[in-house]
């Protein structure tokens, strides 16, 4: 079953520091790029970054302004996004999706962030 | 990068046809046909419709179909069902960034 399962989200303080994951299955991970797409509350989607099949490219919105980064393990088939210096308005949903001729096609069930003192 | 823009609403009859418009500009859908399609129902993830334009992938009803003129393209869904009241969003490529639609959400009266 071709699937991606985020994790990591949770509550954190505003300045702080988290990491998700993103495990993937049913397919050749290494042969992919990945994506993370994230959505606010209430709100649309909003693209982070993406990082190639191999980690050799990584490109980010500008809103993330360095201080995301995405990194990935293909010896365990799991793509990372650490996120640094949290602000209010990182709350949101973030996905994880396969790359597909220049689009999506397989997307995680997501994994909450809430930014909050 | 400004998100592409879409009608906040988009509302019709069972068995009718509507068009969902994606404006962007010379630097987005202008520059590529790389012009994505995903429709997401409450509390889901979104799921794709349409790539490169006018392409669909395996699954996908042919009901579901995209277009593009210059800085826009379009999303049209004939035959429109109750199951198809969703959100639904339009991507492009931008160089090496990617942009969103606001959105639209359809309703089936």
């Amino acid at each position: 079953q071709v699937q991606l399962v985020e994790s990591g989200g949770g509550v954190v303080q505003p300045g702080r520091s988290l990491r998700l994951s993103c495990a993937a299955s049913g397919f050749p991970f290494s042969s992919y790029g990945i994506h993370w797409v994230r959505q606010a509350p209430g709100k649309g989607l909003e693209w982070v970054g993406s990082i190639s099949y191999d980690g050799s490219n990584k490109y980010y919105a500008d809103f993330v302004k360095g201080r995301f980064t995405i990194s990935r393990d293909n010896s365990k088939n799991t793509l990372y996004l650490q996120l640094n210096s949290l602000r209010a308005d990182d709350t949101a949903l973030y996905y994880c999706a396969k790359s597909f001729y220049s689009s999506f096609d397989i997307w995680g069930q997501g994994t909450m962030v809430t930014v909050s003192s | 990068q400004s998100a592409l823009a879409q009608p906040a609403s988009v509302s019709g009859s069972p068995g009718q046809s509507i068009t969902i418009s994606c404006t962007g500009t010379s630097n987005d859908v202008g520059a590529y046909n790389l012009v994505s399609w995903y429709q997401q129902h409450p509390g889901k993830a979104p799921k794709l419709l349409i790539y490169e334009v006018n392409k669909r992938p395996s699954g996908v009803s042919d009901r579901f179909s995209g277009s593009k003129s210059g800085n826009t393209a379009s999303l049209t869904i004939s035959g429109l069902q109750a199951d198809d009241e969703a959100d639904y969003y339009c991507c492009s490529h931008a160089h090496i960034t990617v942009v969103f639609g606001g959105g639209t959400k359809v309703t089936v009266l």
